[in-house]
C-alpha cells in the first residue's frame, strides 16, 4: 500500500509556465487537501475536496486550481507560475472532516519558480 | 484573525524531558493535533485532543485546556531521532486545520 504519492518530487519552472502537481491516494479517503509550506510559516491550505466531484477554496487559493474527478486523484494546477509560488507543496487526505480523523501527507513536491 | 503560537526553536539533551507549548485563538474549536516533521519529509500524526486533559501515548503525551486556549506536547526519554519540527494544528468551526509555524527541536548528546 503506497498511501499518498506525489509527482514530481521537485521541479524548476520558468515564470509564466503552466504546471500540474499530481497527487494520488489509495486509501479510499473522502477528503483531500493541498497545502504549501514556506519557511517560518505554518502549512497553508490552498484548496480542498470533501468528496469526489466537489472542491473548495482554502486560505491561499489565488493562482491555483484543482479538480476531483474521482476519489483517488487530486491534481493542483498553476495556470501561470510566479516566483511567489516557490514553495514545498504537500497533498494530504483524510477519511472525513470530523472526529479524530487524521490527515495523512504525501512526500511533497519542491517547486522553484524562476 | 486566527492564530497559533508556538516557540520557533528549542534545545534539549538526550534522555531528558521537553515540553513544547502551543497557544491558539481560532474561530471555533473542533480538536487539536500535534504532528512531527523531520527535515525534508512530510508531517506525520502524533496526537489528537478534543477534551481537556492529558493523552498519553508511549514517550509522548499531549495536554489540552480549551478554556485557556493552550496545549503542550511532552516528550520523555528524548532520543536523537526526536530531532524534528513539531507542528500544532487546530481544527476550526469550518473543520479546517489552522497550523502553527512549528517548533524545531534540537537534541544534543
Amino acid at each position: 500500500i503506497a498511501g499518498i504519492t506525489q509527482a514530481p518530487t521537485s521541479q524548476i519552472l520558468a515564470a509564466g509556465r503552466r504546471m500540474t502537481l499530481r497527487c494520488t491516494q489509495d486509501m479510499r479517503h473522502n477528503a483531500m487537501y493541498w497545502y504549501r509550506q514556506d519557511l517560518g510559516l505554518g502549512l497553508r491550505l490552498i484548496h480542498y475536496s470533501n468528496t469526489a466531484g466537489t472542491t473548495g477554496k482554502g486560505e491561499v487559493p489565488d493562482g491555483y486550481s484543482v479538480s476531483r474527478a474521482n476519489t483517488d486523484d487530486f491534481p493542483l494546477t498553476l495556470a501561470s507560475a510566479v516566483p511567489s509560488q516557490t514553495s514545498v507543496y504537500f497533498c494530504a487526505s483524510s477519511d472525513s472532516l470530523a472526529g479524530a480523523d487524521t490527515q495523512y501527507f504525501g512526500p511533497g513536491t519542491r517547486l522553484t519558480v524562476l | 484573525g486566527q492564530n497559533i503560537d508556538q516557540p520557533t526553536e528549542m534545545t534539549a539533551t538526550e534522555g531528558a524531558i521537553v515540553q513544547i507549548n502551543c497557544t491558539y485563538q481560532t474561530s471555533g474549536f473542533n480538536g487539536l493535533f500535534w504532528y512531527q516533521q523531520h527535515a525534508g519529509e512530510a508531517p506525520t500524526f502524533l496526537s489528537y485532543n478534543v477534551l481537556d486533559g492529558l493523552e498519553e501515548k508511549g514517550r509522548f503525551s499531549s495536554f489540552l485546556s480549551r478554556s485557556k486556549g493552550y496545549s503542550y506536547l511532552l516528550l520523555k526519554e528524548l532520543q536523537m531521532k526526536d530531532s524534528a519540527s513539531y507542528l500544532c494544528a487546530v481544527r476550526d468551526s469550518n473543520y479546517q486545520l489552522i497550523w502553527g509555524a512549528g517548533t524545531k527541536l534540537i537534541i544534543k548528546p
